[in-house]
């Protein structure tokens, strides 16, 4: 079975810019959570979502969105870009979370932001 | 909400000694912990799991206990070997489908 795939694998933007990331989960996982990854802050959870719905969210800016299809494959979006947004972005998916324990989470290689 | 810290940050064993990892959470309500190796340049990678209804669970050379009075969890591996060399997180959790919380990671490296 495939692993998560996240594309684009590496990025450079410019201050002010926007971004779109994409996460293709695990077949048939339907979770995805998002996370930020910095050597300052660590992993930090960003928002995961479940069948096309947002369930949990980080504390994390208005500028920091995401969404999820039909085919559970999902985008974050970072709006207005600032230089402290450059990170490691990380996808996780998960089978069914929240019933009855929480569910294994498998993680991306992640998606290398550069915000110069 | 959940708070997990993380020690050592750093720990450096000679090939074939055992490495312990230290984890220490705040949320009673956390019943799932799970623990991460992460590679250079790799998304973090499940190693061993452990949810609050047992006390130990092993897998070969990894071992994690848990002992929920102390809010504590350990991560255990013997006779380790260079290709353990990495970063390992712990994270805690709870059963409605909430954030995982990590701790901040312990750079292991494993001398020949």
């Amino acid at each position: 079975k495939a692993g998560v795939t996240q594309t684009p694998r590496y990025l450079i933007k410019t201050r002010g810019q926007q971004v779109t990331l994409s996460c293709s989960p695990i077949s048939g996982h339907r979770s995805v959570s998002w996370y930020q990854q910095t050597p300052g802050q660590g992993l930090q959870f960003l928002f995961e979502y479940f069948s096309e719905t947002q369930r949990n969210k980080g504390n994390f800016p208005g500028r920091f969105s995401g969404r999820q299809f039909s085919n559970s494959r999902s985008e974050m979006n970072v709006s207005t870009l600032e230089l402290g947004d450059s990170a490691l972005y990380l996808c996780a998916s998960s089978s069914t979370p929240g019933t009855g324990g929480l569910d294994t989470q498998y993680f991306g290689p992640g998606t290398r932001l550069t915000v110069l | 909400g959940e708070n997990v810290e993380q020690h050592p940050s750093t720990l450096s064993v000679q090939e074939g000694d055992s490495a312990v990892i230290k984890c220490t959470y705040s949320d009673s309500a956390s019943n799932y912990f799970p623990w991460y190796k992460q590679e250079l340049g790799k998304g973090p990678q499940l190693i061993i799991d452990i949810r609050s209804n047992v006390g130990e669970k092993k897998d070969q050379r990894i071992a994690v206990t848990l002992n929920k009075t102390a809010k504590h969890f350990s991560l255990h591996i013997t006779e380790t070997q260079p290709e353990d060399s990495a970063v390992y997180f712990c994270a805690a959790g709870n059963n409605y489908g909430q954030n995982f919380v990590f701790g901040p990671g312990t750079r292991l490296s494993v001398l020949p």
